[in-house]
C-alpha cells in the first residue's frame, strides 16, 4: 500500500526561485523522510522528520510536518540547476511496522 | 568508504532463467531492503530484513526471494524471471527502519 503521495507530479521553475513540494499520507507515522534521485541513479537521503517534530532545516532545505493534516512539505530555497532531480517522500508508519513506503515523486526542473 | 554495492548493474536475461542480484553494505546496518522502480509507480518495496535470518514481504513480493545469512549481504533471487519483472532495482540499508536509508546505485534488469 502506498502511503506517501507527492504533489505536484512535475514542477518547472527558474534558477533562483523557491520550489515547494508536498507529500500527503494516510495513517499515523513514526517518521517521514525526503530523498532526491538524479536521473535513474540511487536515491540520496535529504531530511528525516519525526512525528513529534514540526520543522527541520538543512542548508537550503526546509521540511515541515503537519500530522493533523497528514502532510509534509519540502521547500528548496534559491534553487540551482543542480537541484534538477526527482524528489520522493517516504513514510514509516511505526506501530510495529518495518516498512518504508515511498510516493511516486515530484520531478523538479530548474531552468538556468 | 561507507557504501551499498549492487551487482550486476545491468542485466539482460530471458524468461525463466534464474538469476541473483547481490547487495552488500559495509556500515554494519541491521535493516536492508529491496525496491523496484517503474515509470509512474515510484519505488515499491519488495522485501526487507530487520536483521540476520529475519525477513518479511513488502508490497510486491511475488516472484522474488531473499535471504539474509550474513549481516552485510542481502541477495535478491528471481527463480523464474518474467517480462513483468523488467525494472530498475535498488537495494538500501540503514541502522533500523527508523533511520535514513542508504541506497545502492541500482540494477537495471531486462527480462526478454
Amino acid at each position: 500500500s502506498q502511503q506517501g503521495e507527492e504533489d505536484p507530479q512535475a514542477l518547472s521553475i527558474q534558477e533562483g526561485e523557491n520550489a515547494t513540494m508536498n507529500c500527503s499520507y494516510k495513517t499515523s507515522i513514526n517518521n517521514l523522510q525526503w530523498y532526491r534521485q538524479n536521473s535513474g541513479r540511487g536515491l540520496v537521503h535529504l531530511i528525516l522528520i519525526r512525528s513529534n517534530e514540526r520543522e527541520k532545516h538543512s542548508g537550503r532545505l526546509r521540511v515541515t510536518l503537519d500530522t493533523s493534516k497528514k502532510s509534509s512539505s519540502l521547500l528548496i530555497t534559491a534553487s540551482r540547476a543542480a537541484d534538477t532531480a526527482s524528489y520522493f517522500c517516504a513514510v514509516n508508519s511505526g506501530a510495529g511496522s518495518y516498512q518504508l513506503t515511498f510516493g511516486k515523486g515530484t520531478k523538479l526542473s530548474v531552468i538556468p | 568508504e561507507a557504501q551499498v554495492t549492487q551487482n550486476p548493474r545491468y542485466l539482460i536475461t530471458v524468461t525463466g532463467k534464474k538469476l541473483t542480484v547481490t547487495c552488500s553494505q559495509n556500515m554494519n546496518h541491521e535493516y536492508m531492503s529491496w525496491y523496484r522502480q517503474d515509470p509512474g509507480l515510484g519505488l515499491r518495496q519488495i522485501y526487507y530484513s530487520m536483521n540476520v535470518e529475519v525477513t518479511d514481504k513488502g508490497d510486491v513480493p511475488e516472484g522474488y526471494k531473499v535471504s539474509r545469512k550474513e549481516k552485510r549481504n542481502f541477495p535478491l533471487i528471481l527463480e523464474s524471471p518474467s517480462p513483468n519483472q523488467t525494472s530498475l532495482y535498488f537495494c538500501a540499508s540503514s541502522f533500523t527502519v527508523y533511520n535514513e536509508q542508504f541506497f545502492g546505485p541500482g540494477t537495471r534488469l531486462t527480462v526478454l
